[in-house]
């Protein structure tokens, strides 16, 4: 099956400084590149998505970045909020495959 | 927007209980999961199932079974739960396309086997 690595597995920051988090990802079939996150008590929520055909993709203080030829993916949140303390999940797939990262634990301090 | 709704939050049920989960969603989707939430195991996927009727083994199928008898609603059932069955359980559905498109969550229920 896929293996997918997600790092760092916690990141803690201050109110208005960025995060990066970088996912990788083993099955060059994966055509579809999604970040989740999880607020505490809650399921997890698609933020942004990226298809294999695009490189890079922005909304609002959110940005995804794709390199197929390496084969990894990475979640930018720029000037980060204490709202954005949650955890962030990658979950690269293909047609018949679907895998979740382990997960991120971002803390933004005030 | 899509809204999946799990009918419990919490949940505790004794060793060897046959246990229902249900999850309803009210936008048409072709596609329902079920996941399972654990401390350093993230998600893993327990069944698919990609229109009525049908449905496919995950990762982590043993000791429950699926139902799926109207498109809006996914049950899984825990034949005889165990306590190694604690744990955080997430309906999801999609629109179509089997694994790669959107996902949308439930807000779990948590059960706990003594």
């Amino acid at each position: 099956g896929e293996n997918v690595e997600q790092h760092p597995s916690t990141l803690s920051v201050q109110e208005g400084d960025s995060a990066v988090i970088k996912c990788t990802y083993s099955d060059s079939a994966s055509n579809y590149f999604p970040w989740y996150k999880q607020e505490l008590g809650k399921g997890p929520q698609l933020i942004i998505d990226i298809r294999s055909n695009v490189g890079e993709k922005k909304d609002q203080r959110i940005a995804v970045t794709l390199n197929k030829t390496a084969k990894h993916f990475s979640l930018h949140i720029t000037e980060t909020q204490p709202e954005d303390s949650a955890v962030y999940f990658c979950a690269p797939s293909g047609y018949s495959t679907l895998t979740f990262g382990k997960g991120t634990m971002l803390l933004v301090s005030p | 927007d899509v809204k999946v709704t799990q009918s419990s939050r919490y949940l505790v049920k004794r060793t060897g209980e046959k246990v229902f989960l249900e999850c309803v969603q009210d936008m048409d989707h072709e596609n329902m999961f079920w996941y399972r939430q654990d401390p350093g195991l993230g998600l893993r996927l327990i069944y698919f199932s990609y229109d009525v009727k049908m449905k496919e083994k995950g990762d982590i199928p043993e000791g429950y079974s699926v139902s799926r008898e109207k498109k809006e609603r996914f049950s899984l059932i825990l034949e005889s739960a165990s306590t190694n069955q604690t744990s955080m359980y997430l309906c999801a559905s999609s629109l179509r396309g089997r694994y790669n498109s959107p996902l949308h969550f439930g807000n779990g229920t948590r059960l706990t086997v003594t």
